[in-house]
This record gives C-alpha cells, sequence and structure tokens, in this order.
C-alpha cells in the first residue's frame, strides 16, 4: 500500500481482555516504532523494531505489553489483560532504513482504543 | 524533568499571521529535528526536518536549531486556517532508534 495502514482503527474492549493491534508498514521500510497517545498528549515512545529484531523495547509499560514483527513486515502489538490507563491512540510509524537512512518516519492512522 | 518540553497551547492567531512555535529540549545527544502537525484524529504528518544547527526554509514554513540554547522553532508565515492543527516537535539522536516527542502545540487559526 501506498502509507502505513493500522488496524483496527477503533476498539473497544472490556477490562480484562487481550487485545491484539496491527501494523502494516511502508514495503521495503525496515524500521517501525510504535507509540501511544493519550488524549491531549504527545507521542510516548513503545518499542523500536530493525528488520524483525527489536533493540530498543525501553518504552513498554509493563510485562502486559508485547510486540512482534514477522517478515520484516507486519507488526503486531499486544495488551494482555487491559486496564482503562490502556486507553489511548496507539500509533505505529516506519521508516526506510537504519539510521539517518531514510530520516522520514511515516506515521499510520493510529488504533483509538477504549477500555470500558 | 522532560526530554523534550513545548507549549501547550491553544495559539489563536487571525488568519495572515506569522506565527511561531518553540520546544526545548535537554539531551545534548540530539541532532535531528523535526516538526510534526497533527490533524484531529489523524496521524502526524512531516513537515519540517533539520540537521543539527541552523535554518531550513519550505514555503510558507522555517525551522530554526540552535543547539547551544537546546531550542528550535517552527515558523509559519501568512498562517491559513487550513493551518489549524496540532503541531509536535519530534527529535533523535543519530541512531534513530527513538524519536522524542514534545506534548504538542495546538495551534487554531481564524478566518
Amino acid at each position: 500500500g501506498a502509507g502505513v495502514s493500522q488496524s483496527p482503527s477503533n476498539k473497544v474492549t472490556e477490562k480484562g481482555k487481550d487485545v491484539e493491534l496491527r501494523c502494516d508498514p511502508i514495503s521495503g521500510h525496515t524500521a517501525l516504532y510504535w507509540y501511544r497517545q493519550r488524549l491531549g498528549q504527545g507521542l510516548e515512545f513503545l518499542i523500536y523494531f530493525q528488520g524483525n529484531s527489536a533493540p530498543d523495547k525501553s518504552g513498554l509499560p509493563s510485562d502486559r505489553f508485547s510486540a512482534e514483527r514477522t517478515g520484516e513486515s507486519v507488526s503486531t502489538l499486544t495488551i494482555q489483560r487491559t486496564q482503562q490507563e490502556d486507553s489511548a491512540v496507539y500509533l505505529c510509524a516506519s521508516k526506510l532504513g537504519q539510521g539517518a537512512k531514510g530520516t522520514e518516519a511515516f506515521f499510520g492512522q493510529g488504533t483509538r482504543l477504549t477500555v470500558v | 524533568q522532560k526530554e523534550v518540553e513545548q507549549d501547550p497551547g491553544p495559539l489563536s492567531v487571525p488568519e495572515g499571521a506569522i506565527v511561531s512555535l518553540n520546544c526545548t529540549y535537554s539531551n545534548s545527544a540530539f541532532q535531528y529535528f523535526m516538526w510534526y502537525r497533527q490533524y484531529s484524529r489523524k496521524g502526524p504528518e512531516l513537515l519540517m526536518y533539520t540537521y543539527s544547527s541552523g535554518n531550513k526554509e519550505d514555503g510558507r514554513f522555517t525551522a530554526q536549531v540552535d543547539k547551544s540554547s537546546k531550542y528550535i522553532s517552527l515558523f509559519i508565515r501568512d498562517s491559513q486556517p487550513s493551518d489549524s492543527a496540532t503541531y509536535l516537535c519530534a527529535m533523535s539522536a543519530g541512531n534513530f532508534n527513538k524519536f522524542y516527542f514534545g506534548s504538542g502545540t495546538k495551534l487554531n487559526v481564524k478566518p
């Protein structure tokens, strides 16, 4: 596709349930990032993938959060036993290469997660 | 202390005004500086990118970086109602393992 695609666009889930969020990066982009944006706030880093490896997962807030990437393409962010404080927009971005190669990071539209 | 500080606004200006948006940061390792525009319920889109100190101009937009003061700015000339959005500054060290974002400034340009 032409841009970064995220699904679902909206997700409402009950507290305690698990959710999976999907990101399809731009084809050929080896770097992939997940960010969280709470209402009215800036972007909070969660995890960075280079290829299928995650050299920086320092932003994952707890062990309820995990992410994987396969085929140097699709990534899924999984939140187990969701809590109300997990409600936010989850944004995915991809970038052409490692380091300064292809500096621009393109963002998807995000998945708006609401935990009730 | 946050690594990147940005005044959340909101900033309201009349159409045609010059807008100045600013961020300060604390990490001297940052080398790449970006400004993103985010419309409501949309993902951020990159407006400007600058490496190290200096100015960069693109149409009505000018980005300035002063590394000695750890201060970056985005100027918008002849502002238009379509510029109404939230503007996020972002920065990264050379490895690009992560981008550090400000909290965003909400701009409203009144017709």
